[in-house]
């Protein structure tokens, strides 16, 4: 049962545009999402994160935005850059529980 | 200040063997998780330990896998009787608090022949 999905696999995108990845959750009880990078042959890094008290979080070219009604995030990277190409993965936590719930990953190509 | 240590980064193991897979946490993070992530598959988690306590394995397999964190030493996954379809990246990660997120290690990568 996949309570976080990315249901776009892969997404290319041209340098210096806007690079928007999409995660929807299921599980209501989620009321922290995070956002995880993952290049080749290593873990993945944390990235940016938001709770749900909030509908927007920004650090420099990172944006998460929160739609709580429609259990929705999305990532925004804006300039794209070369360097930002990686597998990207949201994840979301319920209150009071350290284990994070996964989604399956998109992989973002920036094209020089 | 070292971040999440696992070992071996490449496992191989033939078919009925046992697996070993070790993970020391970051200096000050009492929380270990432990995820696989199969090929074209998103991380599942697995297992989540404090010191010498299993808090959550709902998401272990019921027969073969097993996973400890002592009072001494690394936090180990253990497969008995590995299988082909045992072959994925082990990602264990740590956290003090979850606001700060996890932090991952490398991963092992098994490979079961």
């Amino acid at each position: 049962d996949q309570q976080v999905k990315q249901n776009s696999p892969s997404l290319s995108v041209q340098e210096g545009r806007i690079s928007i990845l999409n995660c929807d959750y299921t599980n209501s009880m989620f009321d922290y999402f995070l956002w995880y990078k993952k290049y080749p042959a290593e873990g993945p890094t944390f990235l940016i994160s938001i709770s749900s008290i909030k509908d927007k979080n920004e650090d420099g070219r990172f944006t998460v935005f929160l739609n709580k009604s429609a259990k929705h995030l999305s990532l925004h990277i804006v300039p794209s850059q070369p360097g930002d190409s990686a597998v990207y993965f949201c994840a979301a936590s319920v209150a009071g529980a350290n284990n994070l719930f996964f989604g399956t990953g998109t992989r973002l190509t920036v094209i020089p | 200040n070292a971040g999440v240590m696992q070992n071996p980064r490449h496992l191989v193991r033939r078919r009925g063997q046992e697996a070993r897979l070790r993970c020391s946490p970051m200096k000050g993070h009492s929380h270990v998780y432990w995820y696989r992530q199969l090929p074209e598959e998103g991380l599942k988690f697995m297992v989540y330990l404090q010191k010498e306590n299993i808090i959550d394995e709902s998401g272990m397999p019921k027969e073969r896998f097993s996973a400890e964190f002592p009072k001494e030493g690394p936090s180990i996954l253990r497969i008995q009787q590995v299988v082909r379809g045992d072959s994925a990246a082990y990602f264990c990660a740590s956290s003090s608090v979850i606001q700060e997120g996890y932090t991952f290690g490398s991963g092992t990568r098994l490979t079961v022949v």
